[in-house]
């Protein structure tokens, strides 16, 4: 079971360079996550998205994109990198709480992040 | 959300049992308490939730009083590996409101 993928693992970026980050899940979830962490704090959530060709802002949505094309993959665009972008990213995929009375774990599963520089 | 305190940092010997306190004093009545926890640098992980009962798992014990303004966190017996940022999360169960709101965490040291 490979849970929740992040491509790439790492990445530095030039000021202005654009770069798109993927996020996979074989759990077939419907909700998926962007958050964002930086030094000494907790995860931001950027964007989400409760179902294939959804997506909402989160609590930091600017300067991001996101598309959910299929129901297992969720990108995170940056269109013009900035230094201040400069962060771990993960992904996350959560079943909702209305299936948690199913016996669904509506809990997040993430991913092992994605280290990105921008200089 | 009610927002959460958690005190910044602990340290607990090595097979000892590590309680983790969380206040979360303006909690409402449908909302939930989730515990994850982040080791090292990697995704947090999910470690248990309740909403007013005790609730125990294989991982560990979530103790909520009976006002529901607090709670702990048991980890029985600490490892090592159980040395990482523990996350208390209050939220509600509702429709497209499965968001997580992180704050800063306890740093947990397992001390050999």
């Amino acid at each position: 079971n490979a849970g929740v993928t992040q491509t790439p693992k790492f990445r530095v970026l030039k000021t202005g360079q654009s770069m798109t980050l993927l996020c996979a899940q074989d759990m077939n979830h419907e909700y998926m996550y962007w958050y964002r962490q930086d030094p000494g704090m907790g995860l931001r959530l950027i964007h989400y998205s409760v179902g294939e060709g959804t997506t909402a802002k989160g609590e930091v949505p600017d300067g991001y994109n996101v598309s959910r094309l299929k129901k297992q993959n969720f990108l995170l665009g940056l269109e013009s990198a900035a230094p201040s972008q400069t962060s771990v990213y993960f992904c996350a995929s959560s079943y909702p709480d209305r299936l948690a009375t199913s016996g669904a774990k509506n809990i997040q599963y993430f991913g092992a992040g994605t280290r990105l520089s921008v200089l | 959300d009610a927002k959460t305190t958690q005190p910044p940092s602990m340290d607990c010997a090595e097979g000892r049992a590590a309680n983790l306190p969380c206040n979360h004093s303006t909690i409402s009545g449908n909302e939930y308490v989730y515990w994850y926890r982040q080791i090292h640098s990697q995704g947090p992980q999910y470690i248990i939730h309740g909403l007013k009962n005790n609730e125990t798992n294989e991982m560990a014990s979530l103790i909520i009083t009976e006002d529901r303004k607090s709670s702990t966190l048991i980890l029985p017996h600490a490892t090592l590996r159980d040395t990482a940022v523990y996350y208390c999360i209050v939220r509600f169960h509702t429709f497209g409101n499965e968001k997580l709101t992180f704050g800063t965490g306890t740093r947990l040291t397992i001390i050999p």
